[in-house]
């Protein structure tokens, strides 16, 4: 078992909807969260740290629940830019980062 | 502030070749990690670094990949001999110490390098 899971979707949305992922963690991955995106070809970016009181960015909200060990995203209202894949990240022990295998998100006209 | 740097950008080889490539972290870092994505995959750690020690190499493939991080400002990953099943996209990132913290510490990466051995 991968230290975090997500669904690999691919989500396919209308602009304008609302969407959300999830991820499961386990201990080992277990004192930080990031969400990262990464567009086609090119480097994972942060989006937004996870903290425990949840905290929002605009159109994105992120959550944490460390007693069932999984994280969400929240995107609201969204735009054609948004597609991407979504990574879940949480740190562990040493500072090492478990990256999840990613969703993938597609916003349609 | 400059971010992650890596070069090549691009590198196509023959098998069998020596590939070396170069990362500058960000200045202040602690952390450099260097990852491999390919579509099958995902991205995998390779290994990382905290104050040019390595930490973790346990990502390393085999005895063919090797890394070293002489100083605080540059860390290099050598494939020798290169084959066709390391064609990937090789990611270096680096962050400054964030566990054991409530508000952690994310990662930054470099364009990354994108890697053809034919």
């Amino acid at each position: 078992r991968k230290e975090v899971e997500q669904d690999p979707g691919p989500f396919n949305v209308p602009e304008g909807a609302t969407v959300a992922f999830n991820c499961t963690y386990s201990n080992s991955a277990s004192q930080s969260f990031f969400w990262y995106r990464q567009d086609c070809r090119k480097e994972p970016k942060l989006l937004m740290s996870v903290y425990s009181s949840g905290n929002e960015d605009g159109r994105f909200t992120a959550q944490l629940n460390r007693a069932s060990q999984y994280i969400s995203l929240l995107i609201r209202d969204s735009k054609l830019s948004d597609s991407a894949t979504y990574l879940c990240v949480g740190q562990g022990n040493f500072n090492k980062f478990y990256f999840g295998s990613g969703t993938k998100l597609n916003v349609k006209p | 502030d400059a971010g992650v740097i890596q070069s090549p950008r691009h590198e196509v080889t023959e098998m069998g070749q020596e590939v070396t490539l170069r990362c500058k972290p960000i200045s202040g870092h602690d952390y450099l990690f260097w990852y491999r994505q390919t579509m099958m995959r995902g991205l995998e750690l390779l290994i990382y670094f905290n104050n040019n020690v390595p930490i973790d190499d346990s990502g390393m493939p085999e005895d063919r990949f090797s890394a070293k991080m002489p100083n605080a400002s540059f860390s290099t990953l050598k494939i020798q001999p290169s084959e066709p099943r390391d064609s990937a996209v090789y990611f270096c990132a680096s962050s400054l110490v964030g566990w054991g913290r409530t508000d952690g510490q994310p990662q930054h990466f470099g364009d990354g390098t994108r890697l053809s051995i034919l």
